[in-house]
């Protein structure tokens, strides 16, 4: 079954560390990949997208995601967190794009001061 | 441009009864799906409208249905809740090929 994996329920940094947050997807081609935020009783804030090309792809905030092919993987990174990252991190694919997503169980970040 | 909006934010109803959420999308966007997000599931699809068609479905029993009217705006339906159905039901819009927009979701308390 096509599945997406978050492995870390729950990590904390201190605030300006660097953040890595890992998304694993088990599909047969090379889906869409996203990252979305969701702060608490809000919804979701897309914070990039890959679809082809570069592996490497830029969003806001000043995050930015890789696509590992061999791994399957798209992991999110951060060089310096904020306070203001505090959230919960969701990875998604979408097998056939306009299809419904599939998200990850989500990883919450919690910053220190 | 405003963005998606769904009505109402927060609701408390009672086992056995039924609730009638909306959804408003983004002007312009025909595409509408449900999402219902609880702590132990995560973040699930109910189902997709395209130009008032559903165009998937999610793995939820017939008490969750849904339309989508001419101006692309869409309600979803859940007759009989349960208290399981308590959970924050999350609206999107899309057209083409863009990114999915989300609403901030209704909050749906079943007591």
């Amino acid at each position: 079954a096509q599945s997406v994996t978050q492995p870390d329920i729950h990590i904390t940094v201190s605030e300006g560390a660097s953040l890595e947050l890992r998304c694993n997807y088990s599909y047969g081609a090379t889906p869409y990949l996203f990252w979305y935020v969701q702060s608490p009783g809000q919804g979701l804030q897309l914070l990039l997208k890959y679809f082809s090309g570069d592996t490497l792809v830029q969003g806001i905030k000043g995050f930015e995601a890789e696509f590992k092919r061999s791994q399957s993987s798209f992991n999110l990174r951060k060089p310096s967190v904020h306070w203001s990252d505090a959230a919960e991190y969701f990875c998604a694919v979408e097998e056939v794009y306009g299809q419904n997503f599939v998200f990850g169980p989500g990883t919450r970040l919690s910053v220190l001061p | 441009k405003a963005g998606v909006t769904q009505t109402p934010r927060y609701l408390i109803k009672t086992r056995g009864q039924q609730v009638t959420l909306s959804c408003s999308p983004i002007s312009g966007h025909r595409s509408v799906s449900w999402y219902q997000q609880t702590p132990g599931q995560g973040l699930q699809f109910l189902f997709e409208y395209f130009s008032e068609t559903q165009r998937n479905k999610g793995n939820f029993p017939g008490r969750f249905s849904g339309r989508q009217f001419s101006n692309s705006r869409s309600e979803m339906n859940v007759s009989t809740l349960e208290l399981g159905d308590s959970a924050l039901y999350l609206c999107a819009s899309r057209q083409g090929n863009t990114e999915a927009f989300f609403g901030q979701g209704t909050r749906l308390t079943v007591v």
